[in-house]
């Protein structure tokens, strides 16, 4: 089982719509979760980092944490053709004293006009 | 607002020579990482720096990847000799450390080609 989950897509909503990316995790005691975006060739940029259970709100992001059931998901609301990236998700597992962070495959977003 | 830096952007090279990397993160930033990202898939972990000191290198293959940050402060990762599987990206990162929810900042990357 990976360390952290995510559905590859591609992932595809029409403008305007609400965009909705998974993620799952294997080390229960993980404390620490972020979503990173990337658009081709360039470099990951943070989004949202969430540490507790609940929802976290950032304009038109949210970002959704169960820690129950190993889950971390992110909402994009009013979707538009510029949020067309690769959406990865990060995780800190809680084992470590240095805070090792993993990524997911990530999850290919499309937003059509 | 302060920057990751890292050279070179693009680097072309054949297979069985040297190349290194460079990175000099935020200022103030103790913990320093090198990720790979191989095209379609998320970045991997390859050495993690609290300080001038390694605390992961689990995942580097060290028969032929070394990493250095001698000061604390800038880094260098080389590989040698290089293989075709080494194309990718490869990124640096820097946080503050201390606790284990610093975000971490990415730098531009290099994108390494192996001939």
């Amino acid at each position: 089982q990976k360390e952290v989950e995510q559905n590859s897509g591609p992932l595809s909503v029409p403008e305007g719509a609400i965009a909705s990316l998974n993620c799952t995790y294997s080390d229960r005691g993980s404390q620490s979760f972020f979503w990173y975006r990337q658009y081709s060739g360039k470099s990951p940029e943070l989004i949202m980092f969430i540490y507790s259970n609940g929802d976290k709100e950032d304009g038109r992001f949210t970002a959704q944490l169960n820690k129950a059931s190993q889950y971390v998901s992110l909402l994009i609301r009013d979707s538009q053709p510029s949020d067309s990236a690769t959406y990865l998700c990060a995780v800190i597992a809680g084992g470590t004293s240095y805070g090792k962070l993993t990524f997911g495959q990530g999850t290919i977003l499309t937003v059509h006009p | 607002e302060a920057e990751v830096a890292q050279s070179p952007r693009y680097k072309i090279t054949e297979k069985s020579q040297a190349v290194a990397f460079w990175c000099d993160p935020i200022s103030g930033h103790a913990t320093l990482y090198w990720y790979r990202q191989i095209l379609g898939q998320g970045p991997e972990l390859l050495v993690q720096f609290q300080d001038e000191s390694v605390v992961d290198d689990s995942q580097l293959p060290k028969d032929r990847f070394s990493a250095e940050r001698l000061k604390g402060v800038d880094s260098t990762l080389k590989i040698q000799p290089a293989e075709l599987g080494d194309s990718a990206m490869y990124l640096c990162a820097s946080s503050r450390g201390g606790q284990n929810n610093s975000p971490l900042h990415f730098g531009n990357g290099t994108r390494l080609t192996v001939t």
